[in-house]
């Protein structure tokens, strides 16, 4: 059974700029959730979608947005990039409320 | 609001030296339980869960006991070995939202 993916791998921005990160979760699973690991910061829950629609957010300004697509899958979407937004990415997804399965992440770098 | 503690680390042992990570929490109602584990370079992997009380999570010679009297669920392991090398992640599912709260992370090293 494949795991959750996540694209790209690398995403090199400049400040200002938008960035579109892609998540497609396990098969079966419906619950996707997006989460920020920056450095010296821990992790930080970001967004989740069930079943298309957004459920919950965590404390992060509106130019953090995403969306997520019939077929389950989920884009996350930044824009106006700042500098501090230079994190590791992390896609998850859950079935049920169950253990949430992490992708690999996408680094995203703003320079 | 909900929270997890975890002691600080980073924690060196020696190889088949016994391993404890303290995790301690504080929620609101009745939380699923979770430690995950983060090999350098690689994403996050569920290592065990518990989801009641008194429950025993185990997976590659790891365990934790949810304790609810303690608000604890430490991470233990009998006999380290290098491999074992990682960053832990000590984390809580709230039943209302299934958002993971998490711990700061312990990196732990493991010396041959």
């Amino acid at each position: 059974e494949a795991g959750v993916t996540q694209s790209p791998t690398h995403l090199i921005k400049t400040r200002g700029q938008q960035a579109t990160l892609r998540c497609s979760p396990i098969s079966g699973h419906t619950s996707v959730y997006w989460y920020q690991q920056a450095l010296g910061l821990g992790l930080q829950f970001l967004l989740w979608y069930d079943e298309g629609e957004e459920r919950n957010r965590g404390n992060f300004p509106p130019r953090f947005s995403g969306r997520q697509f019939p077929n389950y899958s989920s884009e996350l979407n930044v824009n106006a990039l700042e500098l501090e937004d230079s994190a590791l990415y992390l896609c998850a997804s859950s079935s049920g409320g169950e253990a949430q399965f992490f992708g690999p992440g996408t680094r995203l770098t703003v320079l | 609001g909900d929270s997890v503690t975890q002691m600080e680390g980073p924690v060196t042992l020696s190889e088949e030296a016994f391993l404890t990570i303290n995790c301690t929490y504080t929620a609101t109602g009745y939380p699923s339980l979770f430690w995950y584990v983060q090999y350098p370079g690689e994403g996050l992997q569920l290592l065990l869960k518990a989801t009641k009380a008194d429950d025993k999570g185990s997976n590659k010679g790891f365990e934790a006991t949810y304790r609810k009297e303690t608000t604890s669920f430490h991470l233990e392991k009998g006999s380290v070995q290098v491999s074992d090398s990682a960053v832990y992640f000590c984390a809580l599912s709230p039943r209302s939202n299934y958002q993971l709260i998490w711990g700061a992370g312990t990196k732990l090293i493991i010396k041959p």
